[in-house]
């Protein structure tokens, strides 16, 4: 299994801002994906995570807007950046330890954008 | 594209009483997820499947591959099992997107003590 933690649990930020989520695994992970949950809405996958590359975005989500980092194979960051009220959701990391196993997701951060 | 649909979309139910909650989709997989996301945002993978039956505690997953179907059972229901219950299904050449995961809305279930 895998224990995920994310930094902040919450915030509350004024638009135009950028804010950075944190997010470490307890052990070694080579897949490492970042989601986004709107009000209301079902899970959206934002990007994968590679260690050491560039992230791969999915369609509607753009590096400029979430730049994601991943320095190591237990650790990542997403940043929301120039942000507006639309922003305003649930940012959860997930990570999957090998292709066709189990998937376990973060405490998530809840972002609310004024 | 997979399409997962999950009902009820909201249940209330008084403590002690048998739940189930549905999961449809349209296009063969490979695994089949159960989730519970607490209000706090936070989500736990209840179960992996795919085929058959699981339990886990009060918790049973079953899956029909044929009828594309499962279901999530919790018996002896509880307060504390106040969540939202999310299915996603994995397609077989990792549809969706690079996860390979297509999500359901989820049903926000509520247990009256």
């Amino acid at each position: 299994s895998a224990v995920i933690s994310q930094k902040p649990s919450r915030d509350i930020c004024q638009r135009g801002t950028s804010l950075t989520i944190q997010c470490q695994v307890d052990s070694q992970v080579t897949m490492m994906f970042w989601y986004r949950q709107q009000p209301g809405q079902s899970l959206t996958l934002i990007a994968t995570a590679n260690q050491g590359s560039e992230a791969t975005y999915e369609s509607g989500f753009v590096i400029d807007k979430f730049p994601i980092s991943r320095p190591n194979l237990t650790f990542s960051t997403l940043t929301v950046s120039n942000m507006s009220p639309e922003d305003s959701s649930i940012y959860l990391c997930s990570v999957r330890l090998a292709r066709g196993r189990e998937q376990y997701f973060g405490p998530g951060t809840r972002l609310t954008v004024t | 594209k997979n399409e997962v649909e999950q009902s009820p979309q909201n249940l209330t139910a008084q403590e002690g009483e048998f739940i189930t909650i549905n999961c449809s989709y349209s296009v063969g997989i490979s695994a089949l997820h159960w989730l519970q996301q607490h209000p706090g945002g936070g989500i736990v993978s209840l179960f992996m499947l795919s085929s058959g039956k699981k339990k886990h505690g009060r918790l049973i997953a079953t899956i029909n591959i044929q009828e594309k179907h499962s279901s999530l059972h919790i018996t002896a229901s509880h307060p504390r099992d106040s969540a939202v219950y999310i299915c996603a299904v994995r397609g077989p050449r990792g549809g969706g997107g690079a996860d390979g995961l297509t999500f359901g809305k989820g049903t926000h279930l509520i247990i009256q003590p």
